[in-house]
């Protein structure tokens, strides 16, 4: 079946760095999400991409629908302690998600 | 409601039991779906509701496994003959289109399953 392969699986990084993950699939995707999740709760969606190619910010996080519409990117610059969380990729047509990329600030 | 609730937020129960689980999706909301999560994966689609129907069921795992979803609002999650690898959370979203539209899931905060 269809899977999401996300990179990388932790990350451990300085407040005020910049972080990029991404997410690849063997599967076309019509549509790519990208979800945070932090203990306790249910994922939260951060930016929806609907087309090849489109590139979309939303605040400091910027995302990019890959051209093959076979990945996806997440950027967030110059991170800051509330972005600590398990970030998740999700493809569109049945919304399968990745495994997630841990992102660990450090004082 | 503001948002998707779930019910109950912790279940324990014991190996063989039956457990009914709750979503609550946000008014309007016609599409539903479950998912399970298990420690350190991403959520896992289970079965996908547009309106009453179940659209997609081919995430439930084996036959102890349903959901229903009667009036086309409310969700129950059964799962019978409970075995310890059903230990998970278990997630439910809701959208305003379906699976064919440009929808965006909205998560309840879900119902951690343990079972002994």
């Amino acid at each position: 079946g269809q899977q999401l392969n996300q990179s990388p699986q932790s990350m451990f990084i300085q407040e005020g760095e910049d972080v990029s993950m991404n997410c690849t699939s063997s599967s076309i995707f019509n549509t790519w999400l990208w979800y945070k999740q932090e203990p306790g709760e249910g994922p939260v969606l951060l930016i929806a991409l609907y087309k090849a190619g489109e590139l979309t910010s939303n605040g400091r996080l910027t995302a990019q629908f890959g051209i093959t519409r076979k990945d996806s990117f997440l950027n967030i610059s110059a991170s800051i302690p509330s972005d600590v969380g398990i970030y998740f990729c999700a493809g569109h047509d049945k919304i399968i998600f990745g495994k997630g990329t841990r992102l660990h600030i450090l004082p | 409601g503001a948002g998707v609730s779930q019910t109950p937020s912790n279940k324990v129960t014991e190996k063989g039991k039956y457990v009914e689980l709750r979503c609550d999706p946000i008014s309007g909301h016609t599409a539903l779906y479950w998912y399970r999560q298990s420690l350190g994966q991403g959520p896992e689609f289970l079965i996908y509701f547009q309106g009453t129907g179940a659209a997609d069921d081919s995430g439930l795992p084996n036959d102890r496994f349903f959901a229903v979803r009667p009036e086309g609002s409310v969700s129950t999650l059964k799962i019978q003959r409970t075995e310890r690898g059903d230990s998970a959370v278990y997630l439910c979203a809701s959208s305003l289109v379906g699976v064919s539209g440009a929808n965006v899931l909205t998560f309840g905060a879900g119902s951690r399953l343990t079972v002994l």
